[in-house]
């Protein structure tokens, strides 16, 4: 079975200033890793993903995230945020078959991100 | 590419009536759509897996006789929410994948549902 860990709920940091949002998995098969943007009465958009290959990948928006298999993480990094990233950012995992060649997505408890002017 | 449309995007409607939402993949064929609740300043909750043409696999916990899922087309899953009550009050998204997206799914914009 599949878990996602975020483990900070909200973080406020200042415009123009770093972040780093946490994320640990826990995972018995290869892991795909995603990290998903959510604007409040909206849907989510796709930051990055992971999938083999360089454990650096770079996102959409100047985000960045860095796979760790041997800490289990995938932790979300910016090096200077705007107002307009306040939004909450799920972290997810593939799990389980879902038949027709899909996956099911695991998905972390979420983290608030709100960026003061 | 991969845009997933969701209608209505706001729906209020009184206890014991139904209630369509309707999921649609418009530049790809998804093979497989999943659908989600969430409630608020929580995270998504699977509610049930449809792959097109078959009956859709549904979370423990989820009453299949409540939430009907039909996946009838590579384009289109519709979720009807029968005899709803207010406790069905929720915000409902709908997401698409091929074999092709590795893993990844499309979400769409999601259903504010109230029920009065």
């Amino acid at each position: 079975a599949q878990s996602v860990t975020q483990l900070d709920s909200q973080v406020p940091v200042f415009e123009e200033a770093p972040v780093e949002l946490r994320c640990n998995y826990s995972s018995s098969v290869s892991v795909y890793l995603f990290w998903y943007v959510q604007y409040p009465n909206q849907g989510l958009q796709l930051l990055l993903k992971y999938l083999s290959g360089s454990t650096l990948v770079k996102g959409i928006n100047g985000f960045e995230a860095e796979f760790n298999k041997s800490q289990t993480s995938f932790h979300l990094r910016k090096p200077s945020v705007h107002i307009s990233d306040t939004a909450e950012y799920f972290c997810a995992v593939s799990g389980s078959y879902s038949g027709a060649g899909s996956y099911q997505l695991t998905f972390g408890k979420g983290t608030k991100l709100s960026v003061i002017p | 590419g991969a845009v997933v449309s969701q209608h209505p995007s706001r729906v209020i409607c009184k206890s014991g009536t139904s209630v369509k939402i309707e999921c649609r993949s418009l530049d790809f064929q998804a093979t497989t759509m999943f659908w989600y609740r969430q409630f608020p300043k929580q995270s998504l909750m699977l509610m049930a897996t449809s792959n097109e043409g078959s009956k859709a696999t549904y979370e423990q916990g989820v009453e299949k006789d409540k939430f009907l899922i039909n996946h009838a087309s590579l384009t289109l899953s519709t979720l009807t929410v029968t005899s709803a009550h207010p406790e069905d009050s929720s915000f409902y998204i709908c997401s698409a994948s091929t074999p092709s997206s590795y893993n990844e799914q499309f979400f769409g914009p999601g259903t504010r549902l109230t029920v009065l």
